[in-house]
């Protein structure tokens, strides 16, 4: 099992709609939670992290996090084609392992005008 | 956000020589910093971490010898891959994260390596 999964994708959603990105972690002694962005050819640039259950929102983003099942999610409300990317999910224990980043395979999202 | 410099951003090399990438925090001090690598389609390996002033740790399968990293200041690493070989083409990317409680890290803009 890998540590952190996501669904490769390709995602299609119609711009002006919601995009629901989801994210399951095998280790339960994970403390912080991120959402990484990545264009073709880039490095990823941070979208948003999440340490508490619950939502956490900035802007058009909304982070999710289920410890008890965890399970982290990112919304993307109003999608715009320039959302377009492969978005990463990553985890991390911040006192063990160096906070190490683990990330998953990603999950493309086309973003259709 | 914090600004973290790689370079350089593409390099071609002969297979059999060697190639250095430098990874500079450029407005803070990075005690850790990682190292990845990307191969097309795929998510990002965590290759080893780099602690400033100690040996490097690195990830189950990623040969020490072969990818050199040293951290010999707060604000640079550097990796280095010698004897390359053509499979070892792929995106190398650097990672910082400040000292202190934070946990996020930032990524430099990735070093694409050709190995012909």
């Amino acid at each position: 099992q890998k540590e952190v999964e996501q669904n490769s994708g390709p995602l299609s959603v119609p711009e002006g709609a919601i995009a629901s990105l989801n994210c399951t972690y095998s280790d339960r002694g994970s403390q912080s939670f991120f959402w990484y962005r990545q264009y073709s050819g880039k490095s990823p640039e941070l979208i948003m992290f999440i340490y508490s259950n619950g939502d956490k929102e900035d802007g058009r983003f909304t982070a999710q996090l289920n410890k008890a099942s965890q399970y982290v999610s990112l919304l993307i409300r109003d999608s715009q084609p320039s959302d377009s990317a492969t978005y990463l999910c990553a985890v991390t224990m911040i006192y063990n392992q160096g906070g190490k980043l683990i990330f998953g395979q990603g999950t493309e999202l086309s973003v259709k005008p | 956000g914090a600004v973290v410099s790689q370079h350089p951003s593409r390099v071609i090399c002969k297979s059999g020589t060697s190639v250095k990438i430098e990874c500079r925090s450029l407005d803070f001090q990075a005690t850790t910093m990682f190292w990845y690598r990307q191969f097309p389609k795929q998510s990002l390996m965590l290759m080893a971490t780099s602690n400033e002033g100690s040996k490097a740790t690195y990830e189950q399968g990623v040969e020490k010898d072969k990818f050199l990293i040293n951290h010999a200041s707060l604000t640079l690493s550097t990796l280095t891959v010698t004897s390359a070989h053509p499979e070892d083409s792929s995106f190398y990317i650097c990672s910082a994260r400040p000292g202190g409680r934070s946990t996020e890290a930032f990524f430099g803009q990735g070093t694409r390596l050709t190995v012909v």
